[in-house]
């Protein structure tokens, strides 16, 4: 089944204990990405990836690194967490970018609380 | 700057009708327009995608106008039903080229 995976589904951690959520695709997509969404403000989009070794900032990269050494993993480490990242998590993929031929598939989310 | 609104009061409908959702966009030329469903705690699940060069797109009971003179997508359910109820979210590429932009989304309530 093409899916988009990620773990933990469900995390609390306390402040500056660095956390890693991976996110794994099965369908050979060149392009992942990482959302956040919170109430009020939507989805907005924290780091993408055009292919292996290619990263770039999204709109809200501030306290996040990411990483893409194989086409199918894209994890999302935060180094020291804080309050302000407790938010849904959304792992993406798609076949090439965003140039519409093609769909963006999400994963299941991850819920992050930071204490 | 970019921005994309989505109508943030809740559509109540009752089954059967047709809902109607609008997305409105600023500063953004875009040769396509997405909408996404997106259910409590669950990631969005593509839906449609229509091009500039579409005035509409049907799926099923969905069916999407795109105006770009007025900046504007419909989204319209027909023959509604309970399970439509969701979110539902449009979106477009912004200036980078590389990043789909989302709007908060509409959501919608479908009641027998």
């Amino acid at each position: 089944e093409a899916q988009v995976t990620q773990n933990p589904r469900y995390l609390i951690t306390v402040t500056g204990k660095k956390l890693t959520v991976t996110c794994s695709q099965n369908m050979n997509h060149e392009y992942m990405s990482w959302y956040r969404q919170d109430p009020g403000l939507g989805l907005r989009q924290i780091y993408y990836s055009m292919n292996v070794e290619v990263t770039d900032k999204g709109d809200v990269p501030e306290g996040y690194k990411v990483s893409r050494k194989e086409k199918r993993n894209f994890p999302l480490i935060l180094e020291s967490p804080s309050p302000n990242q407790t938010s849904l998590y959304f792992c993406a993929s798609s076949l090439w970018g965003t140039s519409g031929k093609d769909t963006q598939y999400f994963g299941p989310g991850t819920r992050l609380t930071v204490l | 700057s970019q921005k994309i609104e989505q109508n943030s009061e809740a559509l109540n409908i009752q089954e059967g009708k047709t809902a109607t959702l609008t997305c409105n966009y600023t500063n953004y030329s875009p040769a396509y327009l997405q909408w996404y469903r997106q259910d409590p705690g669950r990631g969005p699940v593509f839906l449609l995608l229509i091009r500039e060069n579409e005035k509409e797109k049907r799926k099923e009971r969905l069916k999407v106008t795109f105006d770009t003179t007025l900046k504007q997508s419909l989204f319209h359910i027909t023959a509604s039903q309970p399970a439509d109820s969701a979110t539902y979210l449009c979106a477009l590429v912004g200036n980078s080229g590389y990043a789909l932009n989302f709007g908060k989304g509409t959501s919608l309530l479908v009641t027998p």
